[in-house]
């Protein structure tokens, strides 16, 4: 059962323009969602997060915006880097009724910027 | 800037041994968990850890795996008979709060042969 979805596998944008990552989510109880960037052999390394009670978070050149109807977020990248090319993934966090929880990642969408 | 450590970096096992999997994660966070990838796949949650005990575990995460905070620095994650399968990306991370971003290390890269 894959609840955190990246249906685009890869993303080529060229340097300075825009790079959208899509995440689709089948959960509505999810409580928090982030976005993380992964270098081959690295850890995933943090990018921005948003509150399931926001639809917009904004850092720099990343922002975040979800869409709770439609069960979608989206990682907006202004203006894409050559750097920023790496293996995206969304990931989502849900609380379950005994005070647990989990990250839950998914497929990751690998982006290349071309300079 | 504080950071999640893995040893080490790559364990080269025969299958059916066991092996531990060691993090040190940063020292004022709570939440503690073990992630893995197999090659080309996706980042796979395995269990998270709090207050010394387990809070959530996936099914991947069965009797062959446990975890142990021994110390109050290092988290570790044993397996106990490895199998080809076990092959992976191991990542160990911790948050500070519920809710606040996870910290991964850099990885043990587990090769069972």
């Amino acid at each position: 059962d894959q609840q955190v979805k990246q249906n685009s596998p890869s993303l080529s944008v060229q340097e300075g323009r825009i790079s959208i990552l899509n995440c689709d989510y089948t959960n509505s109880m999810f409580d928090y969602f982030l976005w993380y960037k992964k270098y081959p052999a690295e850890g995933p390394t943090f990018l921005i997060s948003i509150s399931s009670i926001k639809d917009k978070n904004e850092d720099g050149r990343f922002t975040v915006f979800l869409n709770k109807s439609a069960k979608h977020l989206s990682l907006h990248i202004v203006p894409s880097q050559p750097g920023d090319s790496a293996v995206y993934f969304c990931a989502a966090i849900r609380s379950t009724t005994s005070g647990t929880y989990k990250y839950i990642f998914g497929t990751g969408t690998r982006l290349k910027v071309l300079a | 800037e504080p950071e999640v450590t893995q040893t080490p970096s790559h364990q080269v096992t025969q299958m059916g041994q066991e092996v531990i999997l060691r993090c040190v994660p940063i020292s004022n966070h709570l939440y503690f968990y073990w992630y893995r990838q197999i090659l080309g796949q996706k980042v796979e949650f395995l269990v998270s850890f709090y207050n010394n005990e387990i809070s959530e575990k996936s099914e991947i995460f069965d009797d062959q795996f446990s975890v142990e905070r021994p110390d109050g620095s290092n988290f570790t994650l044993k397996i106990r008979s490895t199998k080809l399968e076990d092959s992976a990306m191991y990542f160990c991370a911790s948050s500070e709060r519920l809710t606040t971003e996870a910290f991964f290390g850099q990885g043990t890269r587990l090769t069972v042969v």
